[in-house]
């Protein structure tokens, strides 16, 4: 299975502040990669697909980059609303597989 | 407006047995593939198993295989997780998912989740 390792595992942060969270993969997935939100006691929100396409509706201040092994998640702005736990996720190969997460907190 | 609402859920014993119910709308259930997946409490998010949009295809992770059967009925737009053999650490949130219509196991829309706990 294709491991994906997250760092860091939590974050603190102001609103306003810029936040970045990555995502390494055990593998070369080309850009098969994916960036949910969760907050707590919710389903996860699909952010990104394809490593860079955002979703519908999300807003702007989101982005993704990367390819093959290595991937960022960015917040611009952080903004209230954004304080959640962020997974990357592969659907490059079976089985589908989940970093452990990234939680970000208020400073 | 696509919606998944998972029902089922409860508090069983090791070793017994539960199914979980997964009601679609806003959108054509029989063209999509669709999946469970889980989220133990405070842990990260595991892909449980997956059904074509037929029935004809079904996978599964190996941590369930052989106890768990993912099943759908597409005049009632409804999917299903059989469970057997209960352990404790299938103890878990299980949401219902939905394949995207791009891309294989990219999951873009998701159920509010049903909570199952296995203990004696």
């Amino acid at each position: 299975d294709i491991q994906l390792t997250q760092s860091p595992s939590s974050l603190s942060a102001s609103v306003g502040d810029r936040v970045t969270i990555t995502c390494r993969a055990s593998q070369d997935i080309s850009s098969f990669l994916a960036w949910f939100q969760q907050k707590p006691g919710t389903a996860p929100k699909l952010l990104i697909y394809a490593a860079s396409t955002l979703s519908g509706g999300v807003p702007s201040r989101f982005s993704g980059s990367g390819s093959a092994a290595e991937f960022t998640l960015t917040i611009s702005s952080l903004q209230p609303e954004d304080f959640a736990t962020y997974y990357c996720q592969q659907f490059s190969r079976y089985p589908p597989t989940f970093g452990q997460g990234t939680k970000v907190d208020i400073k | 407006d696509v919606q998944l609402v998972e029902s089922g859920g409860g508090l069983v014993q090791p070793g017994g047995s539960l199914r979980l119910s997964c009601t679609a709308s806003g959108f054509n259930f029989g063209t999509y593939w669709m999946n469970w997946v889980r989220q133990a409490p405070g842990q990260g998010l595991e892909w449980v198993a997956k059904i074509k949009q037929d029935g004809s295809e079904r996978y599964y992770g190996d941590s369930v295989r052989g106890r768990f059967t993912i099943s759908r009925d597409n005049a009632e737009n409804s999917l299903y997780l059989q469970m057997n053999s209960l352990r404790v650490e299938d103890t878990a949130v299980y949401y219902c998912a939905r394949d995207s219509s791009g891309y294989y196991y990219l999951f873009d829309y998701w159920g509010q989740g049903a909570l199952v706990s296995v203990s004696s």
